[in-house]
C-alpha cells in the first residue's frame, strides 16, 4: 500500500529563515503527492502537487517541493519563512484500488515560525 | 473559501446519540470524500461517492453511514456515538474522482462528545 513519512512533528525555523518539511513516499508505482496547510481552526488548503510532469513543482505562497525517485522523497522547501507560515503542513499520496482515488496523508508537521 | 462548505462548524453530543453532518461540494465537482482527523489517528480517509454512487471506504464504522443526494450534497451519519468520535470531519470534493485531481476541502465539523 501507497504511504507517505513525515519526518519530525514539530519545526522551528525563525523568521527569513529557510523552511524545509520532509517527505518520504513508499510506492511501488509512480505516485502522486501532494502537500497541503492547515492553519489553526481551518480546513486544509492544497499548496502543490506532483503528477508526474515536472519534477520540480511550485505551489503558493513560495512554497515549492521536488520529487526525487532516488531518494523516494518530496521535500517541501520555502527560502525565506513569514510569520504566516506558522501552521501545520500534510504529505499525501494518492492510493488507488478499484477505481477509486483516496488520498494518505503523514502524520502533518508543525511548523513554528520564531520572529 | 475552497467552495465546498459543511455544516454545522461545531457540534457538541452525548454518548449514544446520533448525529448528521453536511457537505455540499464545489459547484460542478461529482465526488464527495469524507475524512476524520483525530490527535491519535490523525486524518483518515472515511468514504467516497461518485454522483450519487458509492465509490469507496476507508476506515469507516459500521455505525456510520454516508450518502450523497441528487443535488450532490452528501450527509454522513454517526450513530451510537462514543467519546472516541469526537474528532474533526472533513469533507472535500473533486471534479471527477479521478487519481490527478485535487481535492478541495471544507472548514471541518468539529465533533465533541460528552
Amino acid at each position: 500500500a501507497q504511504s507517505v513519512t513525515q519526518l519530525g512533528s514539530h519545526v522551528s525555523v525563525s523568521e527569513g529563515a529557510l523552511v524545509l518539511l520532509r517527505c518520504n513516499y513508499s510506492s511501488s508505482v509512480p505516485p502522486y503527492l501532494f502537500w497541503y496547510v492547515q492553519y489553526p481552526n481551518q480546513g486544509l488548503q492544497l499548496l502543490l502537487k506532483y503528477t508526474s510532469a515536472a519534477t520540480l513543482v511550485k505551489g503558493i505562497n513560495g512554497f515549492e517541493a521536488e520529487f526525487k525517485k532516488s531518494e523516494t522523497s518530496f521535500h517541501l522547501t520555502k527560502p525565506s519563512a513569514h510569520m504566516s507560515d506558522a501552521a501545520e503542513y500534510f504529505c499525501a499520496v494518492i492510493t488507488s484500488g478499484a477505481g477509486s482515488y483516496q488520498l494518505t496523508f503523514g502524520k502533518g508537521t508543525k511548523l513554528s515560525v520564531i520572529p | 473559501d475552497s467552495g465546498v462548505t459543511q455544516t454545522p462548524k461545531h457540534l457538541i453530543t452525548a454518548t449514544g446519540q446520533r448525529v448528521t453532518l453536511r457537505c455540499s461540494p464545489r459547484s460542478g465537482d461529482l465526488s464527495v470524500y469524507w475524512y476524520q482527523q483525530s490527535l491519535d489517528q490523525g486524518l483518515q480517509f472515511l468514504i467516497q461517492y461518485y454522483n450519487g454512487e458509492e465509490r469507496a471506504k476507508g476506515n469507516i464504522l459500521e455505525r456510520f453511514s454516508a450518502q450523497q443526494f441528487p443535488d450532490l450534497h452528501s450527509e454522513l451519519n454517526l450513530s451510537s456515538l462514543e467519546l472516541g468520535d469526537s474528532a474533526l470531519y472533513f469533507c472535500a470534493s473533486s471534479v471527477g474522482g479521478r487519481d490527478k485531481e485535487t481535492q478541495y476541502f471544507g472548514p471541518g465539523t468539529r465533533l465533541l462528545v460528552l
